[in-house]
């Protein structure tokens, strides 16, 4: 099974739509991420959390939201959806080591806003 | 700000050449230094790391070149093969309370 697994694979939605992605993970890990990955400008960090009382907002927020529903559950709202926002979405965890840290990402979500 | 820069954006080598990605940082507090390798479809994957205290780090036909005097380092694989395709970020962390950051990536073809 997958150590970090993400729900939908694939989502067609409207404009102004509010829609969630979800993300669990069975590694154990504190630390989970939020990204979004466009062509030619890489992985850009949206939110992040450290701990399940812990939300950071990354560099770019504007038009999401999160809720960390435990330990092993992140999810990613995009409360008003527009066509910008079509991309692919990245979970990921971390738990950090001595002057290191990995990151694990889930197989990632395809979103397409019409 | 972009942190940690990365370059080129795309890459098409010869299979049995050799690929390089360069990366360089400005903020001297990082610490580690990983490559990341993500397949179509498919989400990154950590490939290998360096810390600053060495030069070099050699994993199969993956090795890691580090200049810590020029802030850069740099990704080579030796013997390129058609699998080897895919696109790879370079990332920089410093020990504490912040994220990996991550350069904007380098999409590698190997063509036969």
């Amino acid at each position: 099974d997958a150590d970090v697994t993400q729900t939908p694979r694939n989502r067609i939605t409207k404009t102004g739509k509010r829609i969630m992605l979800e993300c669990s993970q069975t590694k154990g890990h504190d630390r989970m991420y939020w990204y979004r990955q466009d062509p030619g400008l890489g992985l850009r960090l949206i939110y992040y959390s450290f701990d399940v009382k812990d939300i950071n907002k990354g560099e770019i927020s504007d038009g999401y939201s999160v809720s960390r529903q435990a330990q092993a559950k992140f999810s990613l709202s995009l409360e008003s959806a527009i066509p910008n926002q079509t991309a692919l979405y990245f979970c990921a965890t971390s738990e950090p080591g001595h002057r290191q840290e990995t990151q694990y990402f889930g197989p990632g979500t395809r979103l397409l806003v019409l | 700000q972009q942190q940690v820069k990365q370059s080129p954006q795309s890459l098409i080598v010869q299979k049995g050449g050799i690929s390089i990605i360069n990366c360089a940082y400005e903020n001297t507090a990082f610490d580690y230094f990983p490559w990341y390798q993500q397949f179509p479809g498919k989400g990154p994957a950590l490939l290998i790391a360096i810390r600053p205290d060495v030069s070099e780090k050699k994993e199969g036909r993956f090795t890691i070149s580090f200049n810590k005097s020029a802030k850069q380092f740099s990704l080579h694989i030796m013997d390129s093969q058609p699998g080897d395709s895919a696109t790879y970020f370079c990332a920089a962390f410093s020990s504490g309370n912040t994220p990996l950051v991550f350069g904007k990536g380098t999409r590698l073809s190997v063509i036969a």
